[in-house]
């Protein structure tokens, strides 16, 4: 079975720097999918990024990008110039590419300050 | 992205009620709908799968009498929790499967919190 930690419950930032939320995974799957999900107050998930195992290059979206490290499997979440905006439950998720389930790790809480 | 509409988004009810939360993409055909239950500062507990014109599939330790998910066309999948305790109280969430030109993704509906009184 696969899973999926996040060992940072909870994370703060200050507002306009970096921050890096980790997300390791285990599978014997070599075709997935990864994605972060942003939950903000409002309880709406919202996609924030997603990789593909097979693409070497890592995503990137605005102020989001990923450190994707297949071989030690781990999907962190780099978030530049942090806004107030992106205080939110942020949760790693997995999804092989044969499946039909989504594995979620247990998400990471981050508070910007402003 | 893909947009995924759930209703009603929110719903008090009494105990021995049934209560129906639908579950729609919008913009996309779904085959495969998911449905999850999330507790406060939780991550999100998948309840089941739901494929069009099948059966569902339910995790382990999900009564699928109690939880009855019907997902009869490519657009919409149902959850009715019948004869609802307190305890099934919750928030509960669908998602769609979207395999199309954007990649293989997941989009999730706002949600429906359930308060069963």
């Amino acid at each position: 079975a696969q899973t999926v930690t996040q060992s940072q419950p909870e994370m703060s930032v200050q507002e306009a720097e970096t921050v890096t939320l980790s997300c390791t995974y285990d599978t014997s799957e070599n075709n997935y999918y990864l994605f972060w999900y942003k939950q903000p107050p409002s309880r709406q998930m919202i996609l924030v990024i997603r990789q593909e195992a097979y693409k070497q290059q890592n995503a990137t979206e605005n102020r989001f990008s990923v450190n994707f490290q297949k071989a030690a499997k781990s999907f962190s979440l780099k978030i530049s110039d942090s806004q107030l905006g992106d205080t939110a439950m942020y949760f790693c998720a997995f999804m092989a590419n044969t499946g039909n389930q989504f594995y979620f790790g247990t998400g990471t809480s981050l508070t910007v300050i402003p | 992205g893909a947009v995924v509409s759930q209703h009603p988004s929110r719903v008090i009810c009494k105990s021995g009620t049934s209560v129906k939360i639908e579950c729609r993409s919008l913009d996309f055909q779904a085959t495969t709908m998911f449905w999850y239950r999330q507790f406060p500062k939780k991550s999100l507990m998948l309840m089941a799968t739901s494929n069009e014109g099948s059966k569902a599939t339910y995790e382990q330790g999900v009564e699928k009498d109690k939880f009855l998910i019907n997902h009869a066309s490519l657009t919409l999948s149902t959850l009715t929790v019948t004869s609802a305790h307190p305890e099934d109280s919750s928030f509960y969430i669908c998602s769609a499967r979207d395999p199309g030109p954007r990649g293989e993704t997941q989009y999730f509906g706002p949600g429906t919190r359930l308060l069963v009184l």
